[in-house]
């Protein structure tokens, strides 16, 4: 699985948009960028994924650039609720079908009132 | 609600005296995983089962070993916890059935202490 790249820590002002960077210029065609969060004390949360179009779910929007070498997710409302460890994570699909993932370090976002 | 549920959700063992801790889910998925998070590191996959089949990560220790005896139940045990064992135990599941996003649900956790 390609390596990733994020900042340790993000702030942001409550009511606005959250947006968190990831770098994965090692990205193979076939691998799929995935992210999840973590709230304090529980376990990882699935947020979403996505291939090369941009995603959009209930809870965030997924920007991948065109070379899919870096991509963004959005949290358009961030609440203080949102405060949590991101993790960006580079997946290959079906791969020896384990679906194995490897987190990173995140980003710590807090949510500022 | 389908889910993962792992219990006990804190757990106190004593030096070298061996510890089970248990997993079990009602998502009916066929992988299942084990991971160790020390306070402030990113999760660390310890090992999985895709349905029956045992999949050990390189740098797993022996100390760790895990038991699924059927779909829904999947088990860590630690055989002599040292100190450095000290952490949170997720358990998570995932399914490879066509049309499935592929992500893992995980449960909440069991913190392991130590003493």
């Amino acid at each position: 699985d390609a390596k990733t790249t994020q900042p340790t820590s993000m702030d942001c002002a409550e009511g606005r948009a959250a947006n968190l960077p990831c770098n994965h210029s090692t990205i193979s065609g076939n691998e799929y960028v995935y992210w999840y969060r973590q709230i304090h004390s529980q376990g990882p949360q699935y947020i979403i994924h996505g291939l090369k179009n941009n995603e959009t779910n209930e809870m965030a929007s997924l920007i991948i650039t065109e070379d899919r070498k870096s991509s963004t997710l959005i949290l358009p409302h961030a609440t203080l609720r949102d405060t949590a460890v991101y993790y960006c994570i580079v997946r290959g699909d079906g791969s020896g079908g384990y679906q194995k993932v490897t987190f990173g370090i995140g980003t710590k976002l807090q949510v500022i009132p | 609600d389908a889910m993962v549920i792992q219990n006990p959700r804190y757990q106190v063992t004593q030096f070298g005296k061996p510890v089970t801790l248990s997993c079990s889910q009602t998502l009916n998925h066929n992988v299942m995983y084990w991971y160790q998070q020390k306070s402030s590191q990113a999760p660390k996959l310890l090992f999985h089962y895709y349905d029956k089949d045992f999949n050990n990560e390189a740098d797993t220790p022996d100390n760790f070993q895990s038991r699924r005896p059927n779909t829904s139940f999947c088990f860590l045990d630690i055989r002599s916890p040292g100190l450095g064992d000290a952490a949170m135990y997720l358990c998570a599941t995932s399914t490879l059935r066509f049309g499935e996003t592929g992500e893992q649900f995980f449960g909440p956790g069991t913190r392991l202490t130590v003493l």
